[in-house]
């Protein structure tokens, strides 16, 4: 079964910093880019940051570039987003999603609080 | 970056009946070497990640009832509920993945019962 499962959410406070991970399985890893999305409560879907296959290309949302660094780990089948200078504003669920044509494999979400 | 508009913002449409759902982007994601559309729509409830409908802007995903379908090409594209069901009832969004360095999202359409 195609499964991915996000880790690593909490709460922390504002300029803090976390590191979330997607753990993969059911298909090869290395293969797909994947991606970071996140959604603000009650708010819609917003594109975080996007790795290559290989790990070598990464892009970034304007709102998180030079914060937040997506990196991957082909041989632990697992993404990461390390997050830095958190700001309230990041509060959000975190979803890692596999890119095929679209976003075809999504994890359940790991929720992160920026509060004091 | 792409910004997509999504039109309505909310929907109710009674049980059966069709719904349909707007999304323009603001340049075209039509890739002229492949005459493809990066296009995706997706589906999401309360509490539950999204789910991929539509890709290539009509492909239906493996799974979703043909119920669902995709149209357009270009800048402008709908998404189509030919008959209504209750569990249809969600937040539909589309994307554009032509700009690889901006994936973006439209702002959403919430579907309800009438």
């Amino acid at each position: 079964e195609v499964q991915l499962v996000e880790s690593g959410g909490g709460l922390v406070q504002p300029g803090g910093s976390l590191r979330l991970s997607c753990a993969a399985s059911g298909f090869t890893f290395s293969s797909y880019a994947m991606n970071w999305v996140r959604q603000a409560p009650g708010k819609g879907l917003e594109w975080v940051s996007a790795i290559s296959g290989t790990g070598i290309s990464a892009y970034y949302a304007d709102s998180v570039k030079g914060r937040f660094t997506i990196s991957r780990d082909n041989s632990k089948n697992t993404l990461y987003l390390q997050m830095n200078s958190l700001r309230a504003e990041d509060t959000a669920v975190y979803y890692c999603a596999k890119k095929g044509g679209g976003m075809d494999v999504w994890g359940k979400g790991t929720t992160v609080t920026v509060s004091s | 970056d792409i910004v997509m508009t999504q039109s309505p913002d909310s929907l109710a449409v009674s049980l059966g009946e069709r719904a349909t759902i707007n999304c323009k982007s603001s340049q075209s994601v039509l890739y002229s070497s492949n005459n493809k559309n990066y296009l995706a729509w997706y589906q999401q409830k309360p509490g539950q990640p999204p789910k991929l409908l539509i890709y290539w802007a009509s492909t239906r995903e493996s799974g979703v009832p043909d119920r669902f379908s995709g149209s357009g090409s270009g800048t402008d594209f709908t998404l189509t509920i030919s008959s209504l069901q209750a569990e249809d009832v969600a937040v539909y969004y589309c994307q554009q993945y032509y700009n690889t360095s901006s994936y973006t999202f439209g702002q959403g359409t919430k579907l309800e019962i009438k």
